[in-house]
């Protein structure tokens, strides 16, 4: 059964950063994409980046370039996404997302909450 | 930057009844188009991929039509674990990158 695992709540100061894990099963790591969603409290869906497991390419959403890092870890099939320069709206569920080879995300994770709060 | 726009931005429907829901992109987007379901304190579920192909075990009253810039899904008769949010989002091939639509809250008349 291919799953997407995160982990549940980070708490950050602004200023700070958060790197959020997220580890794949069911399938070969290298084989798909990984794209980073995040949902703010009550709003929609905003896509931040994806990277490829296989070469470490990567292409972000402009609004976060320079801010946001996506890596992965091949030896332990776990893929990172940092963001720095926290700020109270970056308070959000950050979604990872198996990028599916037929068009879309097909397998999601439950989600990772960032509060950002002084 | 396209830009998608789902419409409406609530939409209230019987339960057994069809429900239509819109989406426009700014630009051409070919059929490079999904939809997504998502339920309160769910991940978003792909319903639909390439404008108009079921993803696994997606039931068949969801379907998706339309190509270029404007783009439907229709739920044919509406059951009650139907009600959710539904976001449309546009994909490139490469370097792969998504925008979504603001979403369509889908409510019990």
């Amino acid at each position: 059964q291919v799953q997407m695992m995160q982990s549940g709540t980070e708490v950050k100061k602004p200023g700070a950063s958060v790197k959020v894990p997220c580890k794949p099963s069911g399938y070969k790591f290298i084989n798909y994409g990984i794209n980073w969603v995040r949902q703010a409290p009550g709003q929609g869906l905003e896509w931040m980046g994806w990277i490829s497991p296989y070469k470490g390419d990567t292409n972000y959403a402009q609004k976060f370039q320079g801010r946001v890092t996506m890596t992965t870890d091949t030896s332990t099939s776990t893929a990172y996404m940092e963001l720095r320069s926290l700020r109270s709206d970056d308070t959000a569920v950050y979604y990872c997302a198996r990028d599916g080879s037929i068009g879309g995300m097909d397998v999601w994770g439950k989600g990772t909450t960032v509060t950002v709060s002084s | 930057e396209i830009v998608m726009t789902q419409s409406p931005a609530t939409l209230s429907v019987s339960p057994g009844e069809r429900a239509t829901l819109s989406c426009r992109a700014s630009q051409s987007v070919s059929s490079k188009l999904a939809w997504y379901q998502q339920k309160p304190g769910q991940a978003p579920r792909l319903l639909i991929y390439g404008a108009s192909t079921r993803a696994t075990g997606v039931p068949v009253r969801f379907s998706g039509s339309g190509s270029g810039t404007d783009f439907t899904l229709t739920i044919s008769s509406l059951q009650s674990e139907d009600f959710a949010v539904y976001y449309c989002q546009q994909y490139n091939d490469w370097p792969p990158s998504y925008t979504f639509g603001q979403g369509t809250k889908l409510e019990i008349k």
